[in-house]
């Protein structure tokens, strides 16, 4: 069974913070994903690896970054948090191949004050 | 790039109907498109897909058919129980989408009434 992790189910920052999420998958999978789902916008992907230390941008990487130093681990970063980064954040993940299909974590709710 | 319109946002069914989504996307050479369901305080998960060499696939009481000159597919659930209650995602991968990147609709809440 794929299992995708993510360090925090809620976590709550001031303005201006630097905010890190990490995800952990253990199925060797390639590609990773994070995304941002807020009521009535779906899943919005903001930046993707398809290999370690490989990243692109997604949909909205703006005031987002990524690192990817081991096969793994993908975290996303917010530099410097605003009230409108609140939002439930989903890393997912895809073993490269004839399958596209993504397997999610639970998700990390940020609150930014 | 590829965009994917989904609708109804909220569909009410009562318990033993059917209950259709439908999601239109852009790029005519877009190839494949799962479907994901989320239930309350969980993960999404795919619970069918279709690519588009295929019309129609089905999965007991789900079924998805795709019509690729009218650039939609639908998602199909018979025979709806309680435990179908969920938002539901469609999603489209666009012919250059590279490592297997998804577009997804903005989500189908489905409440079924007992």
């Amino acid at each position: 069974d794929v299992k995708v992790t993510q360090s925090s189910r809620y976590l709550v920052k001031r303005t201006g913070e630097k905010v890190f999420l990490e995800c952990v998958q253990d199925m060797d999978h390639e590609n990773m994903f994070w995304y941002r789902q807020d009521p009535g916008l779906g899943l919005r992907l903001i930046y993707f690896s398809y290999d370690v230390k490989m990243k692109e941008k997604g949909d909205i990487p703006e005031g987002y970054s990524v690192s990817r130093e081991k096969k793994e681990r993908f975290s996303l970063i917010l530099e410097s948090a605003s009230t409108n980064q609140t939002s439930m954040y989903l890393c997912a993940s895809r073993l490269a191949g004839w399958s596209y299909e993504q397997y999610f974590g639970p998700g990390t709710r940020l609150t930014v004050t | 790039g590829e965009n994917v319109e989904q609708h109804p946002s909220t569909l009410s069914v009562q318990e033993g109907d059917s209950a259709v989504i439908k999601c239109t996307y852009s790029d005519s050479a877009s190839n494949y498109f799962p479907w994901y369901k989320q239930e309350l305080g969980k993960r999404p998960q795919l619970i069918i897909d279709i690519r588009s060499n295929v019309g129609e696939k089905k999965d007991q009481r789900i079924a998805v058919t795709l019509n690729k000159t009218a650039k939609h597919f639908s998602l199909h659930i018979t025979e709806t129980q309680p435990e179908d209650s969920a938002v539901y995602f469609c999603a489209a991968r666009g012919p250059t989408d590279s490592w297997g990147k998804l577009q997804f609709g903005a989500g189908t809440q489905v409440v079924v009434t007992p």
